[in-house]
């Protein structure tokens, strides 16, 4: 079955390291997409990519950064200089064209200890 | 960057009752989604919608596209414990073009007691 997967599903970092988390998808789909949720809060995107080699920031950018090679693949890189990285990561992708909603991962929780 | 207000943002309700959530925004939107959550896991989308006016029904959920595009609204008939979870309404802004970038509600979790 087609699907995107994400891992580690719990990850933990001490300060002032990065980690990398990651977001593989066999749908297919040319766009791919990184949200950050926190508690009561509505998802908010960090960056985003419509095609291979190509990537644009979302709203909340500054700490992270992203890499898009391969057209299954969209890591994030939690870096050091994100200020309260801990919350529950999600990717998601969809087909590109019309209005097509996104199929998201079961997502990373990053705890910062 | 742009909002969407989601209401109400907790239901605690008895097994069988109907529920009602919507979302509104001052901007104007081609396309509203409504998603499911359950904990520690990822969004189901469970309605999309992409016209004005559109009413659409996925089993006991209905949603509606407002006919302003600025709002939209989901109603579960006859709840049931299954239903537990966190539901989010999402829009595509017309100025968004086809990135197909998402604005986010807060959400809206809901409880049902058996």
């Amino acid at each position: 079955d087609g699907g995107i997967t994400q891992s580690p599903k719990y990850l933990f970092r001490k300060e002032g390291q990065n980690v990398t988390l990651s977001c593989e998808q066999n749908l297919n789909h040319d766009a791919m997409y990184w949200y950050r949720q926190d508690p009561g809060q509505g998802l908010r995107l960090i960056y985003y990519s419509q095609i291979v080699n190509d990537f644009q920031k979302g709203d909340i950018a500054e700490g992270y950064s992203v890499s898009r090679e391969k057209k299954e693949s969209f890591p994030l890189t939690v870096t050091s200089a994100q200020k309260n990285p801990t919350a529950f990561y999600l990717c998601a992708s969809r087909r590109t064209g019309l209005n097509y909603g996104y199929t998201f991962g079961s997502g990373t929780r990053l705890t910062v200890v | 960057g742009q909002q969407l207000n989601q209401s109400p943002q907790s239901m605690f309700i008895q097994e069988g009752e109907d529920v009602s959530m919507n979302c509104t925004s001052s901007s104007i939107f081609n396309t509203w989604l409504w998603y499911k959550q359950d904990p520690g896991e990822g969004p189901v989308l469970l309605i999309a919608l992409y016209k004005a006016g559109e009413l659409t029904s996925n089993g006991r959920l209905t949603a509606q596209f407002g006919i302003t595009r600025k709002d939209s609204f989901l109603n579960i008939s006859a709840s049931i414990p299954s239903d537990v979870g966190i539901y989010f309404c999402a829009g595509q802004l017309i100025v968004s073009g086809n990135t197909g970038k998402l604005i986010f509600g807060q959400g809206t979790t809901l409880q049902v007691k058996p």
